[in-house]
């Protein structure tokens, strides 16, 4: 059953911790992307990997760091440098990284400050 | 800043109706356009992609790209309230991220009975 997994489905994070959302693909796919989704707002890039061993900042990546050691997994640690950590990550991932790439998506992670 | 521009609604058409969803974009030169359907609490999911101007149908879904104008839409008939949900527009976009997608904040669709 190919697919992408996330897990936890939810994560409590407690002042100045850090926590690592797990990201796993079967789909034998080269690139994977972090995404955050706050309330009523867009999708904005964290990170992204278009091979192993090497990933990009994307737009948000303060705060974040990744690493990307096996084709499958991408995991998104979210550091105590993260001021607002709480909203929805998605995890996503498509065959390569050309502009006509698709890109599906994980169940998500939503991350809440207590 | 490459911006993607929805109407946020919420859109509300009733049942059986054609719904029209609408996104611009600012960058010239992007060459591929998504749309997505996510319902509350849920990861999005891909309903079409289009590439090329004209039309793109799928089923009772059709995409409708227009670069001249930099405008995308989604058309949907017949509606069900099963459609209803928050369609996001990604466009591919090439800037510091390589080949990302930048997505607009969505449009909410209520679908009533």
């Amino acid at each position: 059953d190919g697919g992408i997994t996330q897990s936890p489905k939810y994560l409590f994070r407690k002042e100045g911790q850090n926590v690592t959302l797990s990201c796993e693909q079967n789909l034998n796919h080269d690139a994977m992307y972090w995404y955050r989704q706050d309330p009523g707002q867009g999708l904005r890039l964290i990170y992204y990997s278009q091979i192993v061993n090497d990933f990009q900042k994307g737009d948000i990546a303060e705060g974040y760091s990744v690493s990307r050691e096996k084709k499958e997994s991408f995991p998104l640690t979210v550091t105590s440098a993260q001021k607002n950590p709480t909203a929805f990550y998605l995890c996503a991932s498509s065959k390569g990284a050309t502009s006509q790439e698709t890109q599906y998506f994980g169940p998500g992670t939503r991350l809440l400050v207590l | 800043q490459k911006e993607v521009e929805q109407n946020s609604g919420p859109l509300s058409v009733p049942e059986g109706a054609i719904a029209s969803l609408n996104c611009t974009y600012s960058d010239r030169g992007s060459q591929s356009f998504f749309w997505y359907r996510q319902y509350s609490g849920k990861s999005p999911e891909l309903i079409m992609f289009i590439y090329s101007n004209g039309d793109k149908e799928d089923g009772r879904f059709t995409a409708q790209l227009n670069k001249a104008s930099q405008y995308v839409s989604l058309l949907i008939r017949d509606s069900q309230p099963s459609d209803s949900a928050t369609y996001l527009c990604a466009v591919n976009m090439i800037g510091n991220s390589g080949y990302a997608l930048n997505f607009g904040k969505g449009t909410s669709l209520l679908v009533t009975p």
